[in-house]
């Protein structure tokens, strides 16, 4: 079974201090990685997938599959930033994605 | 283009009672899902399609029935309400792998 983990419920930074959202996850096969965020009163939307390999609004992640990880980074939080980010997992040629329980970000002023 | 268009936005039901939610989209995409958000629980795949005339359960599909007679629009329908049922519901599109284009959700209240 695939599963996603996300450690943190919340996580509060302050404006210019580096972000680390967490995630690991469980698969078998070639895992496909992705980061949605969702900010207040917008749609669900896709930030960034593992095999792009860029930097979406600043933020960036590397996929470990050594340490199952795929956390999201980036060097200095902004207030909007701010937002529930979910790290979701799919398998190679499938449609279906595994969300985690999601990360609410606040970026303190 | 619209992309992913849901109806109703709120919704109040009674325990017993039956409803369908709409997801409609105008990107021709072949695959369409409905997921459930909870508090705490993230988001969690009820049923999905990989086109018309196909669907298939996912991780929590007790309660709910779905078809897909076009390529455009995908019901959800609950049969008989549950307080258990409430929860805000997001409808999803894709072209290709991993990359889901989500609809503005429809909270649910069952009560």
């Amino acid at each position: 079974a695939q599963r996603v983990t996300q450690p943190e419920k919340l996580l509060s930074v302050f404006k210019g201090a580096p972000v680390e959202l967490k995630c690991n996850y469980s698969y078998s096969g070639s895992p496909e990685l992705f980061w949605y965020v969702q900010y207040s009163r917008q749609r669900l939307q896709l930030l960034l997938r593992h095999i792009s390999r860029e930097s979406i609004k600043g933020f960036t992640a590397d996929l470990n599959k050594g340490e199952t990880s795929f956390h999201l980074k980036k060097p200095f939080a902004q207030e909007e930033d701010s937002a529930m980010y979910y790290c979701a997992l799919g398998g190679a040629g499938s449609y279906q994605l595994t969300f985690g329980k999601g990360t609410k970000l606040s970026v303190i002023p | 283009n619209a992309g992913v268009t849901q109806t109703p936005k709120f919704q109040v039901l009674k325990t017993g009672q039956s409803m369908t939610l709409q997801c409609a989209q105008d990107m021709n995409h072949e695959y369409m899902s409905w997921y459930r958000q909870d508090p705490g629980m993230g988001l969690r795949l009820i049923h999905y399609s990989v086109g018309a005339g196909i669907t298939d359960q996912g991780e929590v599909p007790n309660g709910y029935n779905v078809s897909r007679s076009t390529t455009e629009d995908f019901p959800l329908r609950l049969l008989s309400a549950a307080p258990s049922q409430t929860s805000v519901y997001f409808c999803a599109s894709s072209y290709t792998t991993g990359e889901l284009f989500f609809g503005e959700g429809s909270r649910l209240t069952v009560l």
